[in-house]
């Protein structure tokens, strides 16, 4: 079965520097993985994906994700953080082929501080 | 990316009383999907709205329960039934457009509260 774990619940960074969210993820074969974010009071937005190809995706906003197929990884990554990134972020995969249900982390809060 | 508009944004409602929540894409879409997001919760999938044919129902979730239409391929609606305050939560629609197969677009969600 598919699934998603984002261990953090909350990442707190200072603006200007670098963020990191993470996700791990299970999946049989090879995953798509996304990232979308959320802010208050507004649907999810589409931020990057991975499909196949280079291990680093850019994304919308200057959020870059690196995929890592050995640690079952895909975390989120910018290297300069801005006080309206603050929002939940999730991390979702999908199945190879058939199917094509999206299956979401539990979500991780960023705050970031001036 | 496909534009897609909710309808309502929010409500409060009264238990035992149902509600339907519209959802439409401004072009044809090849999916489009039912979720629930309870609050400060995760996504979950409710279903799949196929065209033409009964939805598609994920583990606990039945069609008495959220009945799901989709005359065509740009509109679907979700009826919330016989509500409860355990159905407080944001409804959202989702799709896949057949341009970008592997991308799956959200709408604003519905805000819904069951007192």
């Amino acid at each position: 079965a598919q699934s998603v774990a984002q261990p953090e619940d909350q990442v707190n960074v200072a603006e200007g520097n670098p963020l990191t969210v993470k996700c791990t993820y299970s999946v049989s074969g090879n995953p798509y993985l996304f990232w979308y974010v959320q802010y208050p009071n507004r649907g999810l937005q589409f931020l990057l994906k991975y499909i196949t190809g280079d291990n680093l995706v850019k994304g919308s906003y200057g959020f870059e994700a690196e995929f890592n197929k050995s640690q079952t990884s895909f975390h989120l990554k910018k290297p300069s953080a801005l006080v309206s990134d603050s929002a939940l972020y999730f991390c979702a995969v999908r199945g190879y082929g058939g199917y094509n249900k999206l299956i979401f982390g539990a979500g991780t809060r960023l705050a970031v501080h001036p | 990316s496909a534009v897609i508009s909710q309808k309502p944004s929010r409500d409060i409602c009264q238990r035992g009383t149902s509600l339907t929540i519209q959802c439409q894409v401004d072009s044809q879409v090849t999916m489009m999907f039912w979720y629930r997001q309870q609050p400060g919760q995760s996504l979950t999938l409710i279903a799949t709205a196929n065209q033409g044919s009964e939805a598609t129902y994920e583990s606990g979730f039945v069609i008495d329960k959220f009945p799901i239409s989709r005359p065509n391929l740009t509109f679907s609606t979700l009826t919330v039934s016989n509500m409860s305050p355990e159905d407080s939560s944001i409804y959202l629609c989702s799709v896949i457009t057949s341009g970008r197969p592997y991308e799956q677009y959200f709408g604003p969600g519905t805000r819904l509260t069951v007192t």
